[in-house]
């Protein structure tokens, strides 16, 4: 069965700081990951994903993420935050592509950007 | 504009009722799905629908129900046998074969005392 581990819960930075947020899985078969982030009391929505090919992927708002298959981490990263980045951030994992392929999410973890 | 829209944005209900949760969609997925919201606990599968008239459970469908009479909408009733209804709901869809890459609505507060 696959699994997400966020390995942190909150992480506070000060604007225009590097950022980076942990995720770790679990799976005994390939995997599709993405990162979804979820503004307060809305809904989620897609910052990124791999399925194939770079390991190296870029989404929106500046962010990227380092899909490193030997140590299973999705790493998220952004050179430079803004205030406009403080939300809550998930990984994910799938198994599959079909929507029988269940989309398993980590915990989450609070970015804060303080000025 | 495309997009899936949940109503209401906040419900209160008393304890012993039943109550359906709405979710429309007129982005033609075929996949949609429903998820819980727990603070600390990320989201967790209710049920996922592939066609309509057809549906699945997922991690934690106990004392909850869905339909799927129409490819554009995907109800969820939580019923009274429902232990700990308070939550955030939220509704997504997808294409078939992009499971993954979810479209979520704004969700739904409940509140039950």
């Amino acid at each position: 069965a696959q699994s997400v581990t966020q390995l942190d819960s909150q992480v506070p930075v000060f604007e225009e700081a590097p950022v980076e947020l942990r995720c770790n899985y679990s799976s005994s078969v390939s995997v599709y990951l993405f990162w979804y982030v979820q503004y307060p009391n809305q809904g989620l929505q897609l910052l990124l994903k791999y399925l194939s090919g770079s390991t190296l992927v870029k989404g929106i708002n500046g962010f990227e993420a380092e899909f490193n298959k030997s140590q299973t981490s999705f790493h998220l990263r952004k050179p430079s935050v803004h205030i406009s980045d403080t939300a809550e951030y998930f990984c994910a994992v799938s198994e599959g592509k079909t929507s029988g392929s269940r989309l398993t999410f980590g915990e989450g973890t609070q970015l804060t950007v303080n000025p | 504009d495309g997009g899936i829209t949940q109503s209401p944005k906040y419900l209160f209900r008393k304890e012993g009722q039943n109550v359906t949760l709405s979710c429309e969609q007129n982005l033609n997925h075929d996949a949609m799905y429903w998820y819980r919201q727990d603070p600390g606990q990320g989201l967790r599968l209710i049920y996922y629908s592939q066609i309509v008239n057809d549906f699945q459970k997922g991690d934690i469908a106990e004392g909850y129900s869905v339909s799927r009479e129409k490819k554009e909408s995907f109800p969820l009733t939580v019923t009274s046998a429902q232990k700990n209804p308070t939550a955030f709901y939220l509704c997504a869809s997808s294409i078939l074969d992009r499971a993954g890459e979810q479209y979520f609505g704004p969700g739904t507060r409940l509140t039950v005392t």
